[in-house]
This record gives structure tokens, C-alpha cells and sequence, in this order.
């Protein structure tokens, strides 16, 4: 099961800043975060990955919390093309190798 | 091409019938991953290798399932006698060490058992 909990859907206009929350509450000090969405009928994207500070990337800001307990992930300027499902991932495994997906958030990018 | 590669990218298969689906990862990434993505949910995680080493493959629904990757490079996803809950987009991803780095995904293959 997913350790994350995220909202199941959310809409922004186009050109305005998406806002995507996670919780993660069960997250330890070593345990990373990560984000990856999926455009229809494609295969899951990376879009950036953080431990405690706060991460930018082309894509995207990661705004983690102090207590790491949640975090938000943040699209400057969301454009249609960023309709997707996003996933906010604590990853398993041994070697934390292993991502379990979730069902993510769909952002609705509205004209 | 520079990304994850999976052929075919449609299969229909009759029930029972054995099916391979195949992978090529970026060229030089050590780890390799595949994914089963029912409709309508998240992708689900079947088996991991580190070269050609297979080492998990906890994910694996049942023994019809057996993936491969020989040369630590190519990978095939064999699935025996498909059934029709086997239906589902088989997604193939690969990354340069663990997944402390990105996974590049590809765009998966579309099984239909019929």
C-alpha cells in the first residue's frame, strides 16, 4: 500500500501556480520523497525528488515541511499540457528502489 | 532513441496463450523495473534487477509470470497461459544506480487477453 496520502483531484487555470499537496507522515529521516506524473497513455515522468530542504528543478518546486511530515509539490505557471496524474512517492524496498504509485492527485489544467 | 523502449506496444492475446513482451533500457543504466498498470489505477510494482541480477521479484502475481534480463541489458516479461485479469499496460523503466535517481519510463505495453 501507498504511504502517501494525496487529494484525488484538484483544477487550476492555465498560467496560474498548481499547488499539489502529499502527506507522508510515517516518512523516516532517510527516506526521500518523490514526485512523477503520467500524461495519458504514457508512461510515468520524473519530476523531482527531496529529503528535507526545499528542491528546484525546470519542472518544478518541492516545499518540504519542517517536521517532513508533508509536502507540496509546485507548478509555476501550469500550462494544458500539464494535465496528468501526479504521484508523490515514498520509495520501498531494501535498497529504496521500489516505488509504490498510489493513486495520485489529477490536475486539471482548465483554459 | 535516447529513452526506455518497449515493443510490441499492443498485444491481443487469447486466453492461455504465453506472451513476451520486451524492454530495452537507456543504454548504461544498471537498474531495470517492471510495472503493471490495471485501468484506472497506479502502476504496481513486479520485479527488479541490477545488471542481470534478479533481485526481486516479489511483485510477480503468480509462477505464469517470468522476467529476464541475460546480458544486463534487454529485458523480456514472459507471461504463460494469460488469463484475462492479466490484462493491463506492462510499464518498463530503467535508472543509471538504485532509485536515489531518476526512473525513466517507457510507454508500455497494452496486453488484451481475449
Amino acid at each position: 500500500d501507498a504511504k502517501t496520502t494525496q487529494p484525488t483531484s484538484m483544477d487550476c487555470a492555465e498560467g496560474r501556480a498548481a499547488n499539489l499537496p502529499c502527506n507522508h507522515s510515517t516518512i523516516s529521516g532517510n527516506e526521500y520523497v518523490y514526485w512523477y506524473r503520467q500524461i495519458h497513455s504514457q508512461g510515468p515522468q520524473y519530476i523531482i525528488h527531496g529529503l528535507k530542504n526545499n528542491e528546484t528543478n525546470e519542472m518544478a518546486s518541492l516545499i518540504i515541511t519542517e517536521d517532513r511530515k508533508s509536502s507540496t509539490l509546485i507548478l509555476p505557471h501550469a500550462t494544458l499540457r500539464d494535465t496528468a496524474v501526479y504521484y508523490c512517492i515514498q520509495p520501498s524496498g531494501a535498497g529504496s528502489y521500489q516505488l509504490t504509485f498510489g493513486k495520485g492527485t489529477k490536475l486539471s489544467v482548465i483554459p | 532513441g535516447a529513452g526506455v523502449s518497449q515493443s510490441p506496444r499492443y498485444k491481443v492475446a487469447k486466453r492461455g496463450q504465453d506472451v513476451a513482451l520486451r524492454c530495452d533500457p537507456i543504454s548504461g543504466h544498471v537498474s531495470l523495473f517492471w510495472y503493471q498498470q490495471a485501468l484506472g489505477q497506479g502502476p504496481e510494482f513486479l520485479t527488479y534487477f541490477q545488471n542481470e541480477a534478479q533481485l526481486d521479484k516479489s511483485g510477480l502475481p503468480s509462477d505464469r509470470f517470468f522476467a529476464e534480463r541475460p546480458e544486463g541489458s534487454v529485458s523480456t516479461l514472459k507471461i504463460q497461459r494469460t488469463q484475462q485479469e492479466d490484462s493491463a499496460v506492462y510499464l518498463c523503466a530503467s535508472s543509471l544506480e538504485t532509485l536515489r535517481t531518476e526512473a525513466f519510463f517507457g510507454q508500455g505495453t497494452r496486453l488484451t487477453v481475449v
